[in-house]
This record gives C-alpha cells, sequence and structure tokens, in this order.
C-alpha cells in the first residue's frame, strides 16, 4: 500500500476487555516495530518483527500484551484484560531494510486506545 | 541504558528564523539517529537518518548534524515558516544485535505568522 496503515484510529474498552490492534505494513517491507505512546511523551518500543520472527519483545510491558506477525506481513497486537494505565496511542512503524543501510521508518497514524 | 534527552520541550519563534533543536544520548555507542516530526494526532514522519559513520544530513531546510563522541544532535531549521509547527522527536538505535529506536520525549516548535 501507499503508506502503513493501522485499524481501528480509535478504540474504546471497558476494563477487563480484550482488544485487537492491526498494523498493515507497507507492501515488502521487512522490519515492522509497534510502540507505545503517552500523552506528552515520546514512543516507547513495545516489540520488532523481522518478517515473521519476533526478534524483540522486550519492551511488552506484561504477559498481558501479545503481539504476532504470522505471514510476515499483517501484524496484531492483542491486549488482554485492559487496565487504565494500558490508555495510550499504539503506532506501528515499518522499514524496508533488516539491517544496515537505509533503516527509515514509516509509521502509521497509531491507534488511540482509551479503557474505562 | 539508553537515555535521550531533548532540549527546549517547547519553542515558540516568529516567522522566518533559524532555529536549532537538541538531541542528547547517554551511549555513544548508537548505530545511526533519525530526526521525526509529528502533528497532532498523526503518526511520525522521519525527516533525516544519520548513521553513526556520518556527521551530518540535509534535506531542503533541514540539515541535522551528529557529534557520537559528546552524545549530541542537532536540527536546524533555516527560515522557520507556520507550517514547520509540530513536535520534532530524536530517536537513537543502538549497536548491532538490537533492533529497537529510544525517543526522546520531543520540542514542540510552534512558528508564529
Amino acid at each position: 500500500g501507499a503508506g502503513v496503515s493501522q485499524s481501528p484510529r480509535y478504540k474504546v474498552a471497558k476494563r477487563g476487555q480484550d482488544v485487537a490492534l492491526r498494523c498493515d505494513p507497507i507492501s515488502g517491507h521487512v522490519s515492522l516495530f509497534w510502540y507505545q505512546q503517552a500523552l506528552g511523551q515520546g514512543p516507547e518500543f513495545l516489540t520488532y518483527f523481522q518478517n515473521e520472527a519476533q526478534l524483540d519483545k522486550s519492551g511488552l510491558p506484561s504477559d498481558r500484551f501479545f503481539a504476532e506477525r504470522p505471514e510476515g506481513s499483517v501484524s496484531t497486537l492483542k491486549i488482554q484484560r485492559t487496565q487504565q494505565e494500558d490508555s495510550a496511542v499504539y503506532l506501528c512503524a515499518s522499514s524496508a531494510f533488516r539491517t544496515g543501510g537505509n533503516e527509515k521508518l514509516f509509521f502509521g497514524s497509531g491507534t488511540q486506545l482509551s479503557v474505562l | 541504558k539508553q537515555e535521550v534527552t531533548q532540549i527546549p520541550a517547547a519553542l515558540s519563534v516568529p516567522e522566518g528564523e533559524n532555529l536549532v533543536l537538541n538531541c542528547s544520548f547517554t551511549d555513544s555507542a548508537i548505530y545511526n539517529l533519525q530526526w521525526f516530526r509529528q502533528d497532532p494526532g498523526k503518526g511520525l514522519t522521519s525527516l533525516l537518518l544519520i548513521q553513526s559513520s556520518q556527521r551530518e544530513q540535509t534535506s531542503g531546510r533541514l540539515n541535522a548534524s551528529l557529534d557520537k563522541s559528546s552524545g549530541r544532535s542537532t536540527l536546524y531549521i533555516a527560515a522557520s515558516q507556520p507550517g514547520d509547527s509540530a513536535t520534532y522527536l530524536c530517536a537513537v538505535r543502538g549497536r548491532s544485535g538490537t533492533y529497537k529506536y529510544i525517543f526522546g520525549t520531543g520540542t514542540r516548535l510552534k512558528v508564529l505568522a
């Protein structure tokens, strides 16, 4: 596609509800990142995929957070039993190159999650 | 642990001014550094990427420099315009073996017409 697409754009969840956030990266991009951004803060790293392999999940805040990219393209970030502190904007980014060379990141517009 | 700091947190300038945004990082062993722009309610747009072996990169009115030894990067914006109003973030990636980018908290820029 023309850019990184994320859906839904906004999500309101009741505390305890499970949510799934979708990311469609730019076609052919090898690398995919998930970030969490709180209001007024910089993005915080959650996890990284290289094709379908999840190479780094050190930023996932708890075992309630789970991400997958089964076919090396679309990725889903799932949050189980949502809590109020999960409220944030979730950003997805992709890049063309694995390592070395130009690693310019392309970000989606994000999913704003509000947990009531 | 890598920490990235951006100063100032906010900046308001009249149109036409040249300005400098600062980014500092605590671990100089970086792979590359990127500067991004974020408009309200939007994702981030990559402006410039500097590899660790490079000293600077230029794109139009933007120039970014990198001094690894001192752990600093600056983003220079020439002849600022109201359309430059946004939050500017820098992010660093550590040496090979790590893929994540560590972001600063950003500088909110407002250019007054």
